[in-house]
């Protein structure tokens, strides 16, 4: 099965600095990786999504990259601030009529200082 | 309300009690999941049910049982947990159509086996 790997586990920067988390994928045929924020005691919220057609998608502060030959995918936050602070899940699956089964990354606590 | 939403929030329950775990999605999608979120562990997927059919069980034990009435409502029937059990039970709900759609999350249940 599908198994993925994130990096760093923490992470902890100044306020307007950059952000990124990075994530590996072991399943060639998988083809939806989304982002996921989860605020402590909250719901998992989707930020962004990119699918395998594309390798690049931005969206204001926020972008994900995608090499699709090294099964590699990154989170990208720039100007960051305060709310920014929570952990991020990246995921992989495979969209069909099976349904959207995700498999997670194990979670970056990212912390963005004043 | 709109979303996902689960029921209860909060369970406290012994190793011999039998509690169910609600969900509900107002979304209008046809299939839905149950995660599982540990400290320190990444979410689990554990059931997925599309179409109102099951298609995953990922060695779940059996003291856990899904039910899925309609493509509405989706529950969590539990009996004989162990400690090891505690965790955050987070239902999500999709659209499984052309190219499929993002997983939306409820708030989750936290239980606690004692």
């Amino acid at each position: 099965g599908e198994n993925v790997e994130q990096h760093p586990s923490t992470l902890s920067v100044q306020e307007g600095d950059s952000a990124v988390i990075k994530c590996t994928y072991s399943d060639s045929a998988s083809n939806y990786f989304p982002w996921y924020k989860q605020e402590l005691g909250k719901r998992p919220q989707l930020i962004i999504d990119i699918r395998s057609n594309v390798g690049e998608k931005k969206d204001q502060r926020i972008a994900v990259t995608l090499n699709k030959t090294a099964k590699h995918f990154s989170l990208h936050i720039t100007e960051t601030q305060p709310e920014d602070s929570a952990v991020y899940f990246c995921a992989a699956s495979i969209l069909g009529g099976g349904g959207n089964k995700l498999t997670f990354g194990t979670g970056t606590q990212l912390k963005v200082e004043l | 309300e709109t979303g996902v939403t689960q029921t209860p929030r909060h369970l406290v329950m012994g190793m011999t009690n039998k509690k169910s775990l609600k969900c509900e999605q107002h979304l209008g999608h046809n299939a839905m999941y149950w995660y599982k979120q540990s400290a320190k562990k990444p979410l689990e997927l554990m059931f997925v049910y599309s179409l109102e059919e099951r298609v995953e069980n990922n060695s779940v034990p059996s003291r856990f049982s899904p039910e899925c009435p309609n493509s509405s409502h989706l529950f969590l029937h539990l009996h004989t947990l162990q400690p090891e059990d505690s965790a955050l039970y987070l239902c999500a709900s999709s659209q499984v159509a052309q190219g499929g759609t993002e997983a939306f999350f409820g708030q989750g249940t936290r239980l606690t086996v004692v």
